[in-house]
């Protein structure tokens, strides 16, 4: 089975500073992992993945994360915090777990920034 | 409408109604999910619907019924809850199932029963 974890359940930034989530995860085959952003009041969106290739993934809002296989790790960062980032932030893992293949997620990372 | 939309946005019933939450995508996609989302605690697959037919249950009570007449739309129909299933009921799609498939999220529905 698999499963993600992320260390630290609230994090806090000053505006203009590095960010850093972290995930670590389980799983019992080559990954897929993800990170997803939720803003209040709205549904899940994917920030990026990684399922094959380079291990650095960029995504959107420049936000990037590394896939570390040998610290079985995907975490997140941004060099430059902006008020806007001000969210949760979920990583997930995707593979077999159970009765079938799923996403398997974190219990998420709220960002806090603050002036 | 673009995206995944979802109806209610809120919804409170009592443990004895009968509702059901509705959500539609417009992206084409062929499979679709239910998560539910409580504080604290990771997101949990309810149900996964592959071209209008369910191949995942994530052993649900079935208080929680789901139903799926086309690719576009999914309904979680609701009977007899209890207050800890209050949380926020959130459908995704994905182009299909398979690994890697990005799935793209409703705004959800924020569910309380009394």
């Amino acid at each position: 089975a698999q499963s993600v974890t992320q260390l630290g359940s609230h994090v806090s930034v000053s505006e203009g500073a590095l960010v850093l989530l972290r995930c670590n995860y389980s799983s019992s085959v080559p990954p897929y992992l993800f990170w997803y952003v939720q803003y209040p009041n709205q549904g899940l969106q994917l920030l990026l993945k990684y399922t094959t290739g380079a291990t650095l993934v960029k995504g959107i809002n420049g936000f990037e994360a590394e896939f570390k296989k040998s610290e079985t790790s995907f975490h997140l960062t941004k060099p430059s915090a902006h008020m806007s980032d001000a969210a949760e932030y979920f990583c997930a893992v995707w593979g077999f777990t159970g009765g079938g293949n799923k996403l398997t997620f974190g219990t998420g990372t709220q960002l806090k920034v603050e002036l | 409408e673009t995206g995944v939309t979802q109806t209610p946005r809120h919804l409170v019933m009592g443990m004895t109604n009968k509702k059901s939450l509705k959500c539609e995508q417009h992206l084409g996609h062929n499979a679709m999910y239910w998560y539910k989302q409580s504080a604290k605690k990771p997101l949990e697959l309810m149900f996964v619907y592959s071209l209008e037919e369910r191949v995942e249950n994530n052993s649900v009570p079935s208080r929680f019924s789901p139903e799926c007449p086309n690719s576009s739309h999914l309904f979680l129909h609701l009977h007899t809850l209890q207050p800890e299933d209050s949380a926020l009921y959130l459908c995704a799609s994905s182009q299909d199932e398979r690994g890697g498939m990005e799935q793209f999220f409703g705004p959800g529905t924020r569910l309380t029963v009394l």
